[in-house]
């Protein structure tokens, strides 16, 4: 069965730094992209940024709200892609999703995200 | 950057048909995916490239994509379909490439 697991969610301090991992079962995880969602309370999906996979670089991207803060990383021995989140503010509290990418195309761009992990919350707070 | 607009909400009775629309300036060039989510639960994909049915997704669900306006067309609609809807696109020309819409609730009555 293709799955995907995240944790290590939590409650953090803001200023504060976490590391989330995605474990994969399932498929060959080096021969995809793999990238992180969250989404706040209540609210719609946002994209936090993606890794390609080592045949395409391994190159990463981020959204503007969280570039130079948080780091995408994998191990593809380990089938684990990492979310490093660093300087942890109160908006970054949400459920953060890991999903995978196949990429038909060098920039990945245009392709859908088919398998999504459960998800796991983090709380920013004092 | 780009924007997707979807109507917050759309409502219909069991066994109707739903459409939920995705709108962009000259959406039909892009290709777009859209996913469900029900309450409590990890989004699912339920089709990509404008009209394409990912395994397990019931024929119900199409998808069509032409000028500003993208569709997702649920038919017989069943009480289980009652989730949010959420299309995406890719951006190319923009420093954030990757576009969700807001979000469409969808009511079973």
């Amino acid at each position: 069965e293709v799955q995907l697991v995240e944790s290590g969610g939590g409650l953090v301090q803001p200023g504060r730094s976490l590391r989330l991992s995605c474990t994969a079962s399932g498929f060959t995880f080096g021969d995809y992209a793999m990238s992180w969602f969250r989404q706040a309370p209540g609210k719609g999906l946002e994209w936090v940024g993606f890794i390609r996979s080592k045949a395409y670089g391994g190159t990463t991207e981020y959204a503007a709200s969280v570039k130079g803060r948080f780091t995408i990383s994998r191990d593809d021995s380990k089938s684990i892609a990492y979310l490093q989140m660093n300087s942890l503010k109160t908006e970054d509290t949400a459920v953060y999703y890991c999903t995978r990418l196949y990429c038909s195309s060098t920039s990945c761009y245009g392709d859908a995200f088919d398998i999504w992990g459960q998800g796991t919350m983090v709380t920013v707070s004092s | 950057s780009y924007v997707l607009t979807q109507p917050p909400s759309v409502s219909v009775a069991p066994g109707k048909t739903a459409r939920i629309t995705c709108g962009g300036n000259n959406i039909g060039s892009k290709s777009v995916h859209w996913y469900q989510q029900k309450p409590g639960q990890a989004p699912v994909l339920v089709i990509y490239y404008d009209s394409d049915r990912p395994s397990g997704i019931p024929e119900r669900f199409s998808g069509s994509n032409s000028g500003n306006t993208a569709t997702l067309t649920i038919s017989r609609v069943e009480a289980g379909d009652e989730a949010d809807y959420y299309c995406q696109v890719w951006d190319s020309s923009s420093d954030h490439p990757l576009v969700f819409g807001g979000g469409t609730k969808l009511t079973v009555l």
